[in-house]
């Protein structure tokens, strides 16, 4: 199996502050993969493939970078509707995701 | 715009078999080249890839689950089904279906299920 390892496991921030995500692959990927948000309750949502595609509506704030075995999340400006938890997912060989990280309101 | 929503016993005995069914709407499930998949959360915990199905019937499992499930499609009915045998209270969870691209990224997501095993 290809271990995703997320950190932060969670962050605390405000409202317009710039979040930066990481995961890393325990071997290369490639640029195979993929970013999710998932808020309380509900199924996860696509934000980022590919390492860098941003989905069909995402807002631009949500941006993806790396390969190999470094990937990083960033929002640029962190608004209220942020606030959930994201994970990374690799695509390489059978799908495995990291342990996710909390964004949280400072 | 394609939607997915799962059905099936919210409660099953240990050694039991788990069934859950997945319903497409908006889209057939034949249209495009997208496999069907299983994805599975234990509650506050990550998600777990149990395995897809593409329309002709080809299948991929989680190595590690492998051996217990059994993933299906009608495409007449435009469902995909997910069968999990002998579970325990470790295959407790939110069970979400999910459209896969070939080259594994997931979009939709179904609402999810809660499955609880116990006797």
């Amino acid at each position: 199996d290809i271990q995703m390892t997320q950190s932060p496991s969670s962050v605390s921030a405000s409202v317009g502050d710039r979040v930066t995500i990481t995961c890393r692959a325990s071997q290369g990927i490639s640029s195979w993969l993929a970013w999710y948000q998932q808020k309380p309750g509900k199924a996860p949502k696509l934000l980022i493939y590919a390492a860098s595609s941003l989905q069909s509506g995402v807002p631009s704030r949500f941006s993806g970078s790396g390969s190999g075995t470094d990937f990083t999340l960033t929002i640029s400006s962190l608004q209220p509707e942020d606030f959930a938890t994201y994970y990374c997912q690799q695509a390489n060989s059978f799908p495995t995701f990291g342990g996710g990280t909390k964004v949280e309101i400072k | 715009q394609v939607q997915l929503q799962e059905s099936g016993p919210g409660l099953v005995k240990p050694s039991q078999t788990l069934s859950l069914t997945c319903t497409v709407s908006g889209g057939s499930i034949s249209s495009g080249s997208y496999y069907w998949s299983w994805i599975r959360q234990p509650a506050g915990k990550g998600l777990e890839w149990i395995g897809r199905i593409y329309t002709s019937g080809s299948t991929n499992y989680n190595p590690s689950l492998k051996s217990r499930v059994t993933i299906s499609v009608d495409t007449s009915k435009n469902q995909f089904s997910l069968k999990l045998s002998s579970v325990t209270a470790a295959d407790t969870a939110v069970y979400y279906c999910a459209r896969c691209t070939d080259s594994n990224w997931f979009d939709p997501w179904g609402q999810g299920t809660l499955v609880t095993v116990s006797s």
